[in-house]
């Protein structure tokens, strides 16, 4: 089955710590996307790319990084930087442009948490 | 700037009861709107989508959404709640100008009382 796969599904850090969130993807999408969810905030967009080598930032970047080296995978790192990581990650991928009415599909999820 | 306004941040129903979660949204063009659900822990599954057409949308496990261009609105509804449509809605617009990008409201949290 196609689909979005997230791992781990839990994870902690220590402060000082960077750690890297995984997301791969079989549906053979051009656009991924990494969203933050915190309670009661919906979701925040952190970083998207749009096709493999590219990436551009989302609305709540920093602290963040990512990289887009093959069309499945796009993993997200939270550095140091970050000073309140604890938060619930979700990755999406769709099929890109010119198809931007087509939806975005998520994967399960990553929950971070500080040691 | 494009946007999504949930005014409800949680509405409870009892079993059988009729739904109605609102959804308003900001967008210069001709929108495409999309309605997600949550459930604790789990990523989000999409229920329906608009885009051009038709502008009552029917999508799966018996939820259906109305366009309104005039009110710039688009709310989705069900006739009658299970205890198992109990999650966190999402109410989310794009465009042709937004590369791609979603723009999410905050969630409606939805209690269904037996």
């Amino acid at each position: 089955d196609g689909g979005i796969t997230q791992s781990p599904k839990y994870l902690f850090r220590k402060e000082g710590q960077n750690v890297t969130l995984s997301c791969e993807q079989n549906l053979n999408h051009d656009a991924m996307y990494w969203y933050r969810q915190d309670p009661g905030q919906g979701l925040r967009l952190i970083y998207y790319s749009q096709i493999v080598n590219d990436f551009q930032k989302g609305d709540i970047a920093e602290g963040y990084s990512v990289s887009r080296e093959k069309k499945e995978s796009f993993p997200l790192t939270v550095t140091s930087a970050q000073k309140n990581p604890t938060a619930f990650y979700l990755c999406a991928s769709s099929i890109g442009q010119p198809h931007s009415n087509q939806p975005q599909h998520f994967g399960d999820g990553t929950r971070l948490s500080i040691l | 700037a494009q946007s999504v306004t949930q005014p409800d941040i949680h509405i409870t129903v009892s079993e059988g009861a009729s739904l109605e979660l609102r959804c308003n949204y900001s967008y210069g063009a001709t929108p495409y709107l999309f309605w997600y659900v949550q459930s604790p822990g789990q990523g989000l599954q999409l229920l329906l989508k608009y885009f051009s057409g038709d502008t009552l949308v029917q999508g799966i496990k018996g939820f259906e959404a109305e366009f309104k261009r005039s009110q710039s609105s688009f709310n989705l509804r069900k006739p009658s709640v299970h205890w198992s449509d109990a999650a966190e809605y999402f109410c989310a617009v794009g465009g042709g100008s937004t590369l791609g990008r979603l723009y999410f409201g905050r969630g409606t949290q939805l209690t269904v009382w037996p």
